[in-house]
């Protein structure tokens, strides 16, 4: 079936060392989203990129969609202790249930002030 | 009001209980979900409604019973739950959108409900 790797599973930083984590998959994303989710919490969007080789950035963070629209990346810099959390990517596939989205399984962040 | 609101917070239930979670948004959106998520696992999705009607259930046992009395709310109804199911449950709702590229798709997360089952 369609499946949205993601990796790392875990993460650990110093405060103030730049974090990535990546999604891949292998059929054509439609769109791909970013929630952060903090523990204890839910997830909370972050952004959605839906053009080949899209870059949009939100003040510390960089989200990428490859130009095949497989694969995508999240870039953190200069981490802070407010960045701690389970990032999760998750795609729409073309032709699929305009309501389903593939969760990757999510990258664990801690951050070590 | 921008938020996905649930109630409870918190719930424990035993095996022969019913009972019911609840899920309010005043957004507009026109499709509801239900996810569960296990503890360091990413969310699964259960059901999801468009305009009020069941559009996917995945193969849910039919111990869950989902629930959209008109498109400000949806319920998941519980009963003869095992303790396999002991999750966080998630409601989230998207706006109903002609165009895929907007966020019209967008999924916003309520809170959750915790669920225990004894």
């Amino acid at each position: 079936g369609q499946q949205v790797m993601q990796i790392p599973q875990y993460q650990h930083v110093q405060e103030g060392e730049d974090f990535t984590t990546y999604c891949n998959s292998s059929t054509t994303l439609s769109n791909i989203q970013w929630y952060k989710q903090r523990p204890g919490g839910h997830p909370v969007f972050l952004i959605q990129l839906v053009k080949s080789g899209e870059v949009k950035k939100q003040k510390r963070l960089t989200f990428q969609f490859g130009e095949a629209k497989k694969n995508s990346s999240l870039h953190i810099t200069a981490t802070q202790t407010t960045d701690v959390g389970t990032y999760f990517c998750a795609g729409r596939y073309s032709g699929g249930s305009n309501y389903k989205l593939t969760f990757g399984k999510g990258t664990l962040l801690t951050v070590n002030p | 009001d921008t938020e996905v609101t649930q109630t409870p917070k918190h719930l424990v239930m035993g095996m022969t209980n019913k009972k019911s979670l609840k899920c309010e948004q005043h957004m507009g959106h026109r499709a509801m979900y239900w996810y569960k998520q296990k503890a360091k696992k990413p969310p699964e999705l259960m059901f999801v409604y468009s305009y009020e009607k069941l559009s996917i259930n995945e193969s849910v046992p039919s111990r869950f019973s989902p629930e959209c009395p008109n498109s400000s709310l949806l319920n998941l109804h519980l009963h003869a739950l095992q303790p396999e199911d002991s999750a966080l449950y998630l409601c989230a709702s998207s706006f109903q959108g002609g165009e895929t590229g907007g966020t019209s798709r967008v999924q916003f997360f309520g809170p959750g409900t915790r669920l225990t089952v004894l």
